[in-house]
């Protein structure tokens, strides 16, 4: 079985100040692990993912995350916020093959980002 | 096409209807999955295709949810006697093959009155 829990449904920063967004999840086998974000009106992009291999993922925007299995961690960060990074991010935790690579999703956390 | 196209956008049905959304999944893209996403709650998997065959649809809440994608394409998902509870944002999304990324449309909004 697997499952996702993000810390916080609501984080406030102020523009140019450091983003953390903490993912934990629990997986039964080798997981690949990925973050969404949402915009408003908009359908889920994604931002990065883990499958294997290096632990440090960088992805789109300037955002990256790190997969620590012992904490069974993938916390999402980016050194300095930016207005336009207000939006609702989801933290997601997959299978290998045999699971159909269907997504279990946390509940979300929605980043305000002040001027 | 370009990306993963749903339809309608927003749909408000009275309790009881009958209800059928669209998907239109990228072109070449074998899998195409649905998840139903509760106002403030993450989206949660409801089944998923391999072209036109369905191995997973555990996530299904009821035998009212069906869905079916006849010709390994475009998808539908059919809510039968419509209940308030069935009130939710529902999400397609599609990709290469299990475990590729997905890449997800905007959802279809459905209100139940």
């Amino acid at each position: 079985a697997q499952s996702v829990t993000q810390l916080g449904s609501h984080v406030s920063v102020s523009e140019g100040a450091l983003v953390l967004l903490r993912c934990n999840y629990s997986s039964s086998v080798p997981p690949y692990l990925f973050w969404y974000v949402q915009y408003p009106n908009q359908g889920l992009q994604l931002l990065l993912k883990y499958t294997t291999g290096a632990t440090l993922v960088k992805g789109i925007n300037g955002f990256e995350a790190e997969f620590k299995k012992s904490e069974t961690s993938f916390h999402l960060t980016k050194p300095s916020a930016h207005m336009s990074d207000a939006a609702e991010y989801f933290c997601a935790v997959s299978g290998i093959y045999n699971q159909g690579g269907k997504l279990i999703f946390g509940q979300g956390t929605e980043l305000s980002v002040k001027p | 096409g370009a990306g993963v196209s749903q339809s309608p956008r927003y749909k408000v049905t009275k309790r009881g209807q009958d209800v059928t959304l669209r998907c239109d999944p990228i072109s070449s893209h074998a899998t195409l999955y649905w998840y139903q996403q509760a106002l403030g709650q993450g989206p949660e998997f409801l089944t998923y295709f391999n072209y036109e065959a369905q191995p997973d649809k555990s996530g299904l809440p009821s035998d009212r949810f069906s869905a079916e994608r006849p010709e390994g394409s475009i998808s539908t998902l059919t809510i039968q006697r419509t209940e308030q509870r069935d009130s939710a944002m529902y999400r397609c999304a599609s990709s290469p093959g299990p475990g590729a990324e997905a890449f997800f449309g905007q959802g279809t909004r459905l209100t139940v009155v």
